[in-house]
């Protein structure tokens, strides 16, 4: 079966660092490009970051660049995201997620149950 | 940047009638559009994928269609547990979502 687990939400001040986790199952992970997608509470869904499947690319929503880095770890099927300077607007629940199909034009599937990062003080 | 926009924001059936969800793209995406499921507390799931294509165990009441700028997620039948919200996607851009509830 096809997996996605994320971990390493939590409550954070503004300001702060954490750093996400997504760990891999049941398909060939090196052989993919993967996404982060966060969805704010009570809001829609919004693409943040994705990586290529060895990592020597990598790109950003405006909103977090030069704050967040995305990472992998084929070896460990293993996807990251560190998240720095961190404010009360990332607020949200992040999805980590598979792309399918051709790049640029793919789809996200699957997805994560998605971890919870609140920034508050 | 392509602009997603779906109508209805909500749409009230009841279960058993034909739901008809809009997204409209800012400029032509071809027929590079895919279609998401999502039910409270849970993460999104892919429905359709190239416009009209079911993902993996979709079921055949659920249907897409459209190419260019106008597409449509089409369900003959409503179920109890279609009762959520769906999302249009195109390459990193999502729509803002239509939110079916029982009426």
């Amino acid at each position: 079966e096809v997996q996605l687990v994320e971990s390493g939400g939590g409550l954070v001040q503004p300001g702060g660092s954490l750093r996400l986790s997504c760990a891999a199952s049941g398909f060939t992970f090196s052989s993919y490009w993967m996404s982060w997608v966060r969805q704010a509470p009570e809001k829609g869904l919004e693409w943040v970051a994705n990586i290529t499947q060895d990592g020597s690319e990598k790109y950003y929503v405006d909103s977090v660049k030069g704050r967040f880095t995305i990472s992998r770890d084929n070896a460990k099927n293993s996807l990251y995201l560190q998240m720095n300077s961190l404010r009360a607007e990332d607020t949200a629940v992040y999805y980590c997620a598979r792309e399918v199909g051709p790049t640029p034009e793919g789809w996200f599937d699957p997805w994560g149950q998605g971890t919870l990062v609140t920034v508050s003080s | 940047e392509i602009v997603l926009t779906q109508s209805p924001a909500t749409l009230s059936l009841s279960p058993g009638e034909r739901a008809t969800l809009s997204c409209r793209a800012s400029q032509s995406v071809s027929s590079y559009l895919a279609w998401y499921q999502q039910k409270p507390g849970q993460a999104p799931r892919l429905l359709i994928y190239d416009a009209s294509n079911r993902a993996t165990g979709i079921p055949a009441r659920f249907s897409g269609s459209g190419s260019g700028t106008d597409f449509t997620l089409t369900i003959s039948s409503l179920e109890p547990e279609d009762f959520a919200v769906y999302y249009c996607q195109q390459r990193k851009t999502f729509g803002q979502g239509t939110r079916l509830e029982i009426k």
